[in-house]
């Protein structure tokens, strides 16, 4: 059973903190990870995805991949209350056809 | 430029019952997948189309089946329903020829089984 795990929190921040989400991953083959944010209720969103062992930043987030440790992170900087949602971990297995396989989330709570 | 539109948004079967959830992906998109996202889990992959053919298929039994127009529009049924079936049904597409993998959902379908 190929699995990504990841800490179901409630991870919880202040306002303008750094908030360090974590995830891995079984199926060393896998290609590319995602991070999805959901809103309560809402359908996930694309937040970014990372291919490529290193850091990858995008305005206040950066995906971390390490595929020796098999090991995925998303840092949001200057954290605000609107971030405050569930995140998703998702690995693209090996064997492509776009079949990403989801982790339970972690959610975020950011407290002004 | 018009999104992943599902329908419906919510609904509410009994045990037994069947249901059909529809898909509509976005524009220039060819391959949708489907999902079954339970209250605090992750999406679990249901199945995945493209060009009218069923290529991939997640753990679950065949009471879940669906089919792609020609228009690449999709349908998900579900027959013989259990209270476990209770979940959010999540669309995705992605667009022809893309290979890193990135999904576009739609918001979703919300079914309650009674």
């Amino acid at each position: 059973q190929k699995e990504v795990e990841q800490n179901s929190g409630p991870l919880s921040v202040p306002e303008g903190a750094i908030a360090s989400l974590n995830c891995t991953y079984s199926d060393r083959g896998s290609q590319s990870f995602f991070w999805y944010r959901q809103y309560s209720g809402k359908s996930p969103e694309l937040i970014m995805f990372i291919y490529s062992n290193g850091d990858k930043e995008d305005g206040r987030f950066t995906a971390q991949l390490n595929k020796a440790s098999q090991y995925v992170s998303l840092l949001i900087r200057d954290s605000q209350p609107s971030d405050s949602a569930t995140y998703l971990c998702a690995a693209r297995l090996s064997g492509g056809y776009n079949k990403l396989i989801f982790g339970a989330g972690t959610r975020l709570a950011v407290h002004p | 430029d018009a999104g992943v539109t599902q329908s419906p948004t919510h609904l509410i079967k009994t045990r037994g019952q069947q249901v059909t959830l529809r898909c509509s992906p976005k524009s220039g998109h060819d391959t949708v997948s489907w999902y079954q996202q339970a209250l605090g889990q992750g999406p679990q992959f249901i199945f995945q189309y493209y060009e009218e053919e069923e290529r991939q298929r997640g753990n679950f039994p065949d009471r879940f089946s669906g089919h792609q127009f020609p228009n690449y529009s999709s349908e998900l049924n579900v027959n013989a329903l259990l209270l476990g079936d209770s979940a959010l049904y999540l669309c995705a597409s992605s667009p022809r020829g893309q290979n890193t993998g990135e999904l576009f959902f739609g918001e979703g379908s919300r079914l309650t089984v009674l």
